[in-house]
């Protein structure tokens, strides 16, 4: 089945730096795209999302590139901030078919003033 | 619009006692899920339903974990007996027929003493 492997934990910024958080999937076809972010105490958002290859999300200043060569889609941001300090999910799912999303383990990434 | 609504929001029990957590999904998704969160086994699909019909269980547990889905509008995951090991934050979540992403509630946090 899908498998989505992403960046482990926890990433510790200062405020402004460049942030990056990597992940890679296995499928079979070419699966929607997905990352979430969790701030404490809530459910996962949707952040962004990128459905065929060289597509590119982008939300709140985060982007995150569909590559198909490389099966990834890295998820980064140019500034980041102290609100930014959240759990980030990437997530696979095979087109039409509900069933198949797949999550990655998650990445605390905790930014300091 | 109202998203995802879980309750109770906090539920401390004693092993043994019988815990019903409820779900009402977003108006018109025909696709409910039930997760389990926890920080050794990350975020886990424990089943999911298809227009109040259940499709795929195989991530229940095991028999103590129940889930129904009477009406469109509401689901609810049981488990009886309750033991510690099942304490953990439950999310629900719903999707459009068909298309993805997924909209999650805020998760019920679940205490087994």
């Amino acid at each position: 089945g899908d498998s989505v492997t992403q960046m482990e934990g926890p990433v510790t910024l200062s405020e402004e730096a460049f942030l990056t958080i990597n992940c890679t999937y296995t499928a079979t076809g070419y699966p929607s795209l997905f990352w979430y972010v969790q701030y404490p105490g809530e459910g996962l958002q949707l952040l962004l999302k990128a459905t065929k290859a060289d597509d590119k999300g982008s939300n709140k200043g985060f982007e995150a590139t569909y590559r198909k060569e490389t099966t990834s889609f890295h998820l980064e941001k140019g500034s980041v901030q102290v609100s930014d300090s959240a759990v980030y999910f990437c997530g696979a799912g095979s087109s039409g078919s509900a069933r198949q999303l797949t999550f990655g383990s998650g990445t605390q990434l905790t930014v300091l003033p | 619009d109202a998203g995802v609504i879980q309750s109770p929001r906090h539920e401390v029990t004693e092993m043994g006692q019988e815990v019903t957590l409820r779900c009402k999904p977003i108006s018109g998704h025909d696709y409910l899920f039930w997760y389990r969160q926890t920080m050794m086994r990350g975020l886990e699909l424990l089943i999911y339903f298809n227009n109040n019909v259940p499709i795929d269980d195989s991530g229940m547990p095991e028999d103590r974990f129940s889930a129904k889905m009477p009406n469109a509008s509401f689901s609810t995951l049981k488990i009886q007996p309750s033991e510690p090991r099942d304490s953990a934050v439950y999310f629900c979540a719903s999707s459009p027929t068909g298309v993805q992403p997924q909209h999650f509630g805020d998760g019920t946090r679940l205490s087994i003493l």
